[in-house]
């Protein structure tokens, strides 16, 4: 069973410039989460979808967003880049069956550097 | 708001030795859970080790154990036996359990070196 899936892994942006990472959950999944990882921040919760809609958001400016497809494949775009973006991020998928202790599975990540 | 604090940035244990890694949380909720995360270096987190806050007893998984301490809002992870690949960062996390969101809160981590 293929694991999350994140794309691209690397890149690199200039500030003012927007990017889109896409994270693809395991099959069956209906839930996914996103985070960013950065030395100084730590771990902090970006949002988090559950069948198309956003369940939760985490205390980011506007130019973070996201959305969720029908496949349940989730996108979080940035605009406007700052230097203050470059960061891991992650996304996390879980079953949701209602099981109040839900595992998430993590991918890899993006790394994004914003110069 | 809830809070997960790691004191420990860096902890060192010795092959085949016993580590403990230390995590205290803040929340006025009395429904959440607990969580053990380990992020090795090629970045994938994985759950290690997760503990209900309504069950008293600690939760094991094989050389993997935790001392949850609800009074005192602690919430260590005890490692035995440790293997050259227990080597990674590690993540003490929260989630409530009110409410359906599986939103966790981190620590800040603590990178722990076995020494073989």
């Amino acid at each position: 069973k293929a694991g999350v899936t994140q794309t691209p892994r690397y890149l690199i942006k200039t500030r003012g410039q927007q990017v889109t990472l896409s994270c693809s959950p395991i099959s069956g999944h209906r839930s996914v989460s996103w985070y960013q990882q950065t030395p100084g921040q730590g771990l902090q919760f970006l949002f988090e979808y559950f069948s198309e809609t956003q369940r939760n958001k985490g205390n980011f400016p506007g130019r973070f967003s996201g959305r969720q497809f029908s496949n349940s494949r989730s996108e979080m775009n940035v605009s406007t880049l700052e230097l203050g973006d470059s960061a891991l991020y992650l996304c996390a998928s879980s079953l949701r069956t209602g099981a109040r202790t839900g595992e998430l599975f993590f991918g890899e990540g993006s790394r994004l550097t914003v110069l | 708001a809830q809070t997960v604090t790691q004191s420990q940035p860096e902890m060192s244990v010795q092959e085949a030795e016993t580590v403990t890694l230390s995590c205290t949380y803040d929340t006025s909720e009395s429904d959440y859970y607990l969580f053990w995360y380990k992020q090795p270096p090629s970045r994938q987190m994985i759950l290690v080790i997760r503990q209900e806050a309504y069950k008293q007893q600690n939760a094991t998984e094989n050389r993997f154990s935790v001392n949850f301490q609800k009074a005192a809002k602690s919430f260590s992870l005890k490692i035995s036996d440790s293997q050259l690949g227990d080597a990674a960062m590690y993540f003490c996390a929260y989630r409530s359990g009110i409410g359906s969101s599986y939103k966790l809160i981190f620590g800040s981590g603590t990178r722990l070196l076995v020494r073989p």
